[in-house]
């Protein structure tokens, strides 16, 4: 088992659609976790946070699952510029997954 | 503030040549990372370093050196390319480890 998996999707949704990734871990002991955005062809920039007790953030929802260990982000209203490749990291590993391919159509 | 900047951004080299990247932070950050990304791997750290004149090996270090003599620089080094390392490189930095991690723009190598 991969240390830090996610599906690749792609998903393609319509705007305006609500739109959940999952990423699972396997090091139980991990304590921080992140989502990050990356662009084509650009460098990976953080989206945002994952605390115990979960986050929002705009259309955007982070939340942690330590007894099933995955965390996941939800975008709601998905818009034409959230078209871009979700990375969770977990991070006292600096564990990458392989990132979550989403395309918003009109 | 540059943040974190990287040269070159774009390398072709042949088989067997070496080459140095080099990674440069303007945020007094300790830690810095160097990554390669592959098309459905996702990031994977080759080496990170927790402060000047220390540094460590992550996931896939082989074929690579690294160095980190000023806080602000931390090179990578490639002694004898191999077409297996033709990817994308990033380089990151942070605070601490745990920390949100600041990227630079890539260096696109390709091995012929």
């Amino acid at each position: 088992r991969k240390e830090v998996e996610q599906d690749p999707g792609p998903f393609n949704v319509p705007e305006g659609a609500t739109v959940a990734f999952n990423c699972t871990y396997s090091n139980s002991a991990s304590q921080s976790f992140f989502w990050y955005r990356q662009d084509c062809r650009k460098e990976p920039k953080l989206l945002m946070s994952v605390y115990s007790s979960g986050n929002e953030d705009g259309r955007f929802t982070a939340q942690l699952n330590r007894a099933s260990q995955y965390i996941s982000l939800l975008i709601r209203d998905s818009k034409l510029s959230d078209s871009a490749t979700y990375l969770c990291v977990v991070n006292n590993d600096m564990r990458f997954g392989a990132g979550t391919r989403l395309t918003v159509k009109p | 503030n540059a943040g974190v900047t990287q040269t070159p951004k774009f390398r072709v080299l042949k088989t067997g040549q070496s080459m140095t990247l080099l990674c440069a932070q303007d945020m007094n950050h300790e830690y810095m990372y160097w990554y390669r990304q592959d098309p459905g791997m996702g990031l994977r750290l080759i080496h990170y370093s927790v402060g000047e004149g220390t540094t460590a090996k992550g996931e896939v270090p082989d074929g690579y050196n690294v160095s980190r003599l000023k806080k602000q620089n931390f090179l990578l080094g490639l002694e004898s390319a191999a077409p297996s390392q033709t990817s994308v490189y990033f380089c990151a930095s942070s605070w601490v480890a745990g920390n949100e991690q600041f990227f630079g723009p890539g260096t696109r190598l390709t091995v012929l």
